[in-house]
Parts: C-alpha cells; structure tokens; sequence
C-alpha cells in the first residue's frame, strides 16, 4: 500500500539555521505529494506541494523538490525563526484514489532564540 | 477562505456514551475526511465521503460510523465510546479530484473516561 516515512523529532534548532526534515514514500501509482503545517492548538495547514517529478512546491521559504529516483520530498528552509515552531507532515496522494490522502507521522520542530 | 468548522474544541464523554463530532465546511466542497491524529501515529483516516449520502471506509473505521446528510456537513458517531477512542479528532475537506489540497478544521480533542 501507500506509506510516508518521516524523519523522527523533535527537532530542535536555533533561529537562523538551516533547515532539513527528511520524507519519503511509496505510492502504489503515481503520487502528487505534499507538506501540511500545524501549529500549536491549531489544525493543520497546507505548506506547500508538488505534482510531478522534478517539480519543487515553495511557501514562505520552506521548499520541497520531488524526487522519483529516491522517493523523496525533503522539506528545507535556509533560515528559521521561532514562529516556524510546529509540527510538520509530509503526505502523498496517489491518482485515481480520488483525493484521499496518506500523511506521514509528523515532525515536530522547535526553534530557540 | 474555506472554512470547515468542527463543532466543539473539547469533549469530555462517559465510556458506553454514543458521541456525536460535527463538521460543516461553507465552501461547497464534494469530499469530506474524518481523522484521528495520536502522537506517534500521525493521522490515520477514519472515514471519508465524495457526496451526499456516500461513505467509504478508511483505514481504522471499526467503532465508528459516519453521516452526511447535506453537502456541506459530516458527522462522525462513536456507537459507543471507549477510552482507546480518546483522541483528536480532525475533519478536513476537499474540491474534486484535484490537488488543491485539503482544508482542516482546528480539530475536537475527546477525552472518553
């Protein structure tokens, strides 16, 4: 079946550094994939996606490039800030599944001054 | 901005109790999802539907139903509510079969004692 593997957290950083939180998939057909945020008492929100392979999704510094010969989806800033604190997931969506969505467990990433 | 709006924050129920978690999105989207979110876990999908009055099981649909009545409203039913069934409870929707990504509410956090 359809699975998403992330990187175990926390993630702990200091503001200003960079950023990398690993994901990757296996999709039973050809999946879109994508980056959902959730930050704290909140649900979650969509980050950024891509469509096809090579494409790379970008929002608010954070990118992500698809990559089919590795099957993954890393999730990268070069700076962070403290209000990047959340948790962060990274999801799949394989065609003709109509829509439904695979997440993986989520990474939580905490930032200090 | 799609809005879908989970009907309480926190719900505190009896085990036994038939436990009712609302969902209504204002932005006329065919598909709607029903999730649990645990730590470690991520979200597991509960149970889903592409229209009115259609429902599709999810991965861990056991002790659960689901209605959807309107278009813009699903409802999730614990038949009878156990404590492994505490947890956070996320509804989100989607347009279509396209990639626009899923809009979620803030989440209702039950606690089943």
């Amino acid at each position: 079946g359809d699975s998403v593997t992330q990187m175990e957290g926390p993630v702990t950083l200091s503001e200003e550094a960079f950023l990398t939180i690993n994901c990757t998939y296996t999709a039973t057909g050809y999946p879109s994939l994508f980056w959902y945020v959730q930050y704290p008492g909140e649900g979650l929100q969509l980050l950024l996606k891509a469509t096809k392979a090579d494409d790379k999704g970008s929002n608010k510094g954070f990118e992500a490039t698809y990559r089919k010969e590795t099957t993954s989806f890393h999730l990268e800033k070069g700076s962070v800030q403290v209000s990047d604190s959340a948790v962060y997931f990274c999801a799949l969506r394989v065609a003709g599944t109509a829509s439904k969505l695979t997440f993986g467990t989520g990474t939580r990433l905490q930032v200090t001054l | 901005d799609v809005k879908v709006t989970q009907s309480s924050r926190y719900l505190v129920k009896r085990t036994g109790e038939k436990v009712f978690l609302e969902c209504v999105q204002d932005m006329d989207h065919e598909n709607m999802f029903w999730y649990r979110q645990d730590p470690g876990l991520g979200l597991r999908l509960i149970y889903f539907s592409y229209d009115v009055k259609m429902k599709e099981k999810g991965d861990i649909p056991e002790g659960y139903s689901v209605s959807r009545e309107k278009k813009e409203r699903f409802s999730l039913i614990l038949e009878s509510a156990s404590t492994n069934q505490t947890s956070m409870y996320l509804c989100a929707s989607s347009f279509g079969v396209f990639d626009y990504g899923y809009t979620f509410g803030s989440g209702t956090r039950l606690t089943v004692v």
